[in-house]
């Protein structure tokens, strides 16, 4: 089956610095979806990532805090800038990984604590 | 944009009871609804989904009902085992042929099934 992972898997940061977070599929893919998940929350959308564009952002997300890449049709990247503990949260990407269909499989995620 | 209520927000129900999930939505022209369901520190899976052409959708103990006059759809589980008990999330999108959207999801349903 498609696999879609992410690394880091999860990690402790400090407040100011920022954190790279990687998205590999295995299959191209022209969009890639980025969501937040806080904890005990819903799934919030960030941004979607276009291969060859720049991402758009939704409501309440900026590419300033949020810098998206997307360099190839296999891989992506969010990155979580000058963080603070209220970035604290689980990162996913999701693509559409199923052949013939249009249904977003997700990462396993990144658990990001801010300290 | 499209916003997704999912109601109850917990509910436990005996082995063997069915449960019931719902949801409604507010964009008329979303015409794709899957559920996701998500065991804790695991990744959100898609158990079903229904497009906006058909009614009903079964697959063994899970069916899926959707109601796109009144703007609602229901996750059905009969006969629930216990590890069936995680979080249900609920999500709309609007889809065109052969391109992957973005996903407005529930605020989740904490299932328990007990013994």
């Amino acid at each position: 089956s498609a696999v879609i992972s992410q690394k880091p898997s999860r990690d402790i940061c400090q407040r100011g610095t920022s954190l790279t977070i990687q998205c590999q599929v295995d299959s191209q893919v022209t969009m890639m979806f980025w969501y937040r998940q806080q904890p005990g929350q819903s799934l919030t959308l960030i941004a979607t990532a276009n291969q060859g564009s720049e991402a758009t952002y939704e409501s309440g997300f900026v590419i300033d805090k949020f810098p998206i890449s997307r360099p190839n049709l296999t891989f992506s990247t969010l990155t979580v800038s000058n963080m603070s503990p209220e970035d604290s949260s689980i990162y996913l990407c999701s693509a559409p990984l199923t052949p013939g269909a249009n249904v977003l499989t997700f990462g396993a995620g990144s658990r990001l604590t801010v300290l | 944009g499209e916003n997704v209520e999912q109601h109850p927000s917990t509910l436990s129900v005996q082995e063997g009871d069915s449960a019931v999930i719902k949801c409604t939505y507010s964009d008329s022209a979303s015409n794709y609804f899957p559920w996701y369901k998500q065991e804790l520190g695991k990744r959100p899976q898609l158990i079903i989904d229904i497009r906006s052409n058909v009614g009903e959708k079964k697959d063994q103990r899970i069916a899926v009902t959707l109601n796109k006059t009144a703007k609602h759809f229901s996750l059905h589980i009969t006969e629930t085992q216990p590890e069936d008990s995680a979080v249900y999330f609920c999500a709309a999108s609007r889809q065109n042929t052969g391109t992957a959207s973005k996903l407005t999801f529930g605020t989740g349903t904490r299932l328990q099934v007990t013994l």
